[in-house]
């Protein structure tokens, strides 16, 4: 098993460009997740999907968007990128909402 | 709500020395709460939780915690730290009866074991 992969690892953006952060799992989890880590901040969660097709929004949601089309992918979008996205990126799963999450190696992201 | 906190953002151990890293929690209901360590430049992993059962939880690494329902606690410890131990720890907690709501993760605390 993969587990949680993450593509890219890192990128660059200007302001105001867009771009899609890829997430895929192989271990058939219904739930997928989405996080910012900022220094000394902790984890926020931006999104999460209790299953294809349903998708809900966490503590920070605003100027991103989420689909889960399949069970595998969960795709983080960002429009008209701000310096204040400029974080690291994770993604994660699990198999039911009580059980441990796993999570991908993050994308480093920076806005200039 | 539910929410956790972890009260020092820092804590420095000798190696050899036995090593606590503390967290907090609130929930209404009763709570589901895990450790995670994260290492540099890298995704976060699972080191232990707590559902039911017995209060002393072990899990990876040597690590254990103990489950404190009247001090809201579940504090990570581990009897001698060893060097690669330093990283930053996180704790989570989740409401049993929340529904589908996600686990919320406290700050982290930075651990750094001393040779």
């Amino acid at each position: 098993n993969a587990g949680v992969t993450q593509t890219p690892k890192f990128r660059i953006l200007k302001i105001g460009q867009s771009m899609t952060l890829q997430c895929a799992q192989d271990m058939n989890h219904n739930y997928m997740y989405w996080y910012r880590q900022d220094p000394g901040m902790g984890l926020k969660l931006i999104y999460y999907s209790v299953g294809a097709g349903i998708t809900d929004k966490g503590e920070v949601p605003n100027g991103y968007n989420v689909s889960r089309s399949t069970t595998e992918d969960f795709p983080l979008r960002l429009e008209l990128a701000a310096p204040s996205q400029t974080s690291v990126y994770f993604c994660a799963s699990s198999p039911r909402g009580v059980d441990e999450q796993y999570f991908g190696p993050g994308t480093r992201l920076t806005v200039t | 709500a539910q929410s956790v906190a972890q009260p020092e953002d820092q804590v420095n151990v000798a190696e050899g020395n036995p090593l606590t890293v503390k967290c907090t929690y609130s929930v209404s209901g009763n709570p589901y709460l895990f450790w995670y360590v994260q290492y540099p430049n890298r995704g976060l992993q699972f080191l232990l939780k707590y559902i039911t059962g017995d209060n002393l939880v072990k899990g990876s690494y040597g690590f254990e915690a103990e489950f404190n329902k009247s001090q809201t606690s579940f504090h990570l410890k581990k009897p001698s730290a060893l060097v690669s131990d330093s990283a930053l720890y996180f704790c989570a907690v989740r409401d049993i009866n929340s529904g589908n709501t996600p686990l919320v993760f406290g700050k982290g605390t930075r651990l750094s074991v001393i040779a």
